[in-house]
């Protein structure tokens, strides 16, 4: 069971906005700004597209953007593209193990 | 541009030993830390360990306290992951990535399999 929890899988139609939710405690999401949300396509290598929260990459498409509100950290894509369907996972920092914590990731389908 | 390269993975049987290299170019891991992090086959990614850059500690995730080893060669610019006592649960793709802004992963490497079956 991972420490931060994410939905299973989210979809959208192209053009489309969709948010990804990552729940946390108060040790980890609620306590820091060390967010970060990481796009892997099947068979690829996780890729950051979000860090600190909010922040994008250089050169990273501004279609991602990222957001937090006490324990529960967001992706929002907008504009959907049939390139953005992939896996998403989010981290955090957690003051408990002094890491990094990763949630169980969600399948992102474009329909 | 940065790039990492894992390999040294393969088919080991249970309680053998495997050790991982992850070799970097286009930047000194001495200025980084750098993390490894495996995928069991269709799981999501879990942190194994880490190595703080300009000489700071290695911390690791519960699984792997007592069994892995990460170090690096600053002279070679290459991470390893000395893997002992593998049981079938560590088999995973094990990526390395490089840490960017306060524990961001921001250049990873495409992987190495480790397999753990007799």
């Amino acid at each position: 069971q991972s420490a931060l929890t994410q939905p299973a899988s989210v979809s959208g139609s192209p053009g489309q906005s969709i948010t990804i939710s990552c729940t946390g405690s108060s040790s980890d999401i609620g306590a820091f700004n060390y967010v970060c949300w990481y796009q892997q396509h099947p068979g690829k290598a996780p890729r950051l597209v979000i860090y600190d929260v909010k922040n994008r990459p250089s050169g990273f498409s501004d279609r991602f953007s990222g957001s937090k509100s006490g324990n529960t950290a967001s992706l929002t894509i907008s504009g959907l593209q049939a390139e953005d369907e992939a896996d998403y996972y989010c981290s955090s920092y957690s003051r408990i193990t002094t890491r990094v914590v990763f949630g169980g990731g969600t399948k992102l389908t474009v329909l | 541009e940065m790039q990492l390269l894992e390999s040294g993975g393969g088919l080991v049987q249970p309680g053998g030993s495997l050790r991982l290299s992850c070799a970097a170019s286009g930047f000194t891991i001495r200025n980084y830390a750098m993390s490894w992090v495996r995928q069991a086959p269709g799981k999501g990614l879990e942190w194994v360990a880490v190595s703080g850059g300009s000489g700071g500690n290695t911390f690791y995730a519960s699984p792997a306290k007592g069994r892995f080893t990460v170090s690096r060669d600053n002279s070679k610019n290459t991470l390893y992951l000395q893997m002992n006592g593998l049981r079938a649960e560590d088999t995973a793709v094990y990526y390395c990535a490089k840490e960017g802004n306060y524990y961001s992963m921001d250049v990873w490497g495409k992987g190495t399999t480790v397999t753990v079956s007799s």
